[in-house]
């Protein structure tokens, strides 16, 4: 099976600041990559699927791309509402295999 | 609007069987692949299980396939999740999920301890 990995694990930014999240797949999986969003308690929310297209209403200051095996979140200002754990996920094949997460926090 | 409610989780012991059920509205179930995503306390996202469209089409975690059954029933607009042989590892919330693919809605999540 695909894994997928994430880093970093963990982040601490200042708000305003761009914050880049990548997420790595052991073998190509093309576009096929969602990011979401779990905030403290919360359920989780989609973000972005087709590793760039953003789910409708999500806020424009997230940002994804990639392809193959190396994909990107970009946060282009941190706010403090963004204060959450990231997952990345393929869906190219089974299992539809997540990220294990990037906790980001305020500094 | 679009809600997903599940509903069954509870303390079971090892080995022992429990239900889930997942009661959809705010859109047209039977045109949608649905799926079953599990998250272990404190811990990451881990998809269980999808089904398709008309149910002829499953497809399992390996950690699950041969104990877990996903089924739906479209007239009732429910998704379940028969769950068999439990054990402690398989303790975790379960949401219920729009999509086979990526997961636009998720239900509140129902949990589901396994325990002596």
């Amino acid at each position: 099976d695909i894994q997928m990995t994430q880093s970093p694990s963990s982040l601490s930014a200042s708000v305003g600041d761009r914050v880049t999240i990548t997420c790595r797949a052991s073998q190509g999986i093309s576009n096929n990559l969602a990011w979401y969003q779990q905030k403290p308690g919360k359920v989780p929310k989609l973000l972005i699927y087709g590793a760039s297209t953003l789910q409708s209403g999500v806020p424009s200051r997230f940002s994804g791309s990639g392809s193959g095996t190396d994909f990107t979140l970009t946060i282009s200002s941190l706010q403090p509402e963004d204060v959450a754990t990231y997952f990345c996920q393929k869906y190219d094949s089974a299992p539809r295999t997540f990220g294990p997460g990037t906790k980001v926090d305020i500094k | 609007e679009v809600q997903l409610v599940e509903s069954g989780g509870g303390l079971v012991q090892p080995g022992g069987s429990l239900g889930l059920s997942c009661a959809v509205s705010g859109f047209t179930f039977y045109t949608y692949w649905m799926s079953w995503v599990r998250q272990a306390p404190g811990k990451g996202l881990e998809w269980v299980a999808n089904i398709k469209q008309e149910g002829s089409e499953k497809n399992y975690v390996d950690s699950v396939k041969g104990r877990f059954t996903i089924s739906r029933d479209n007239a009732k607009n429910s998704l379940y999740l028969q769950m068999n042989s439990l054990r402690a590892e398989d303790t975790a919330v379960y949401y219920c999920v729009r999509g086979g693919w990526f997961f636009d809605y998720w239900g509140q999540g129902s949990l589901v301890t396994v325990s002596s």
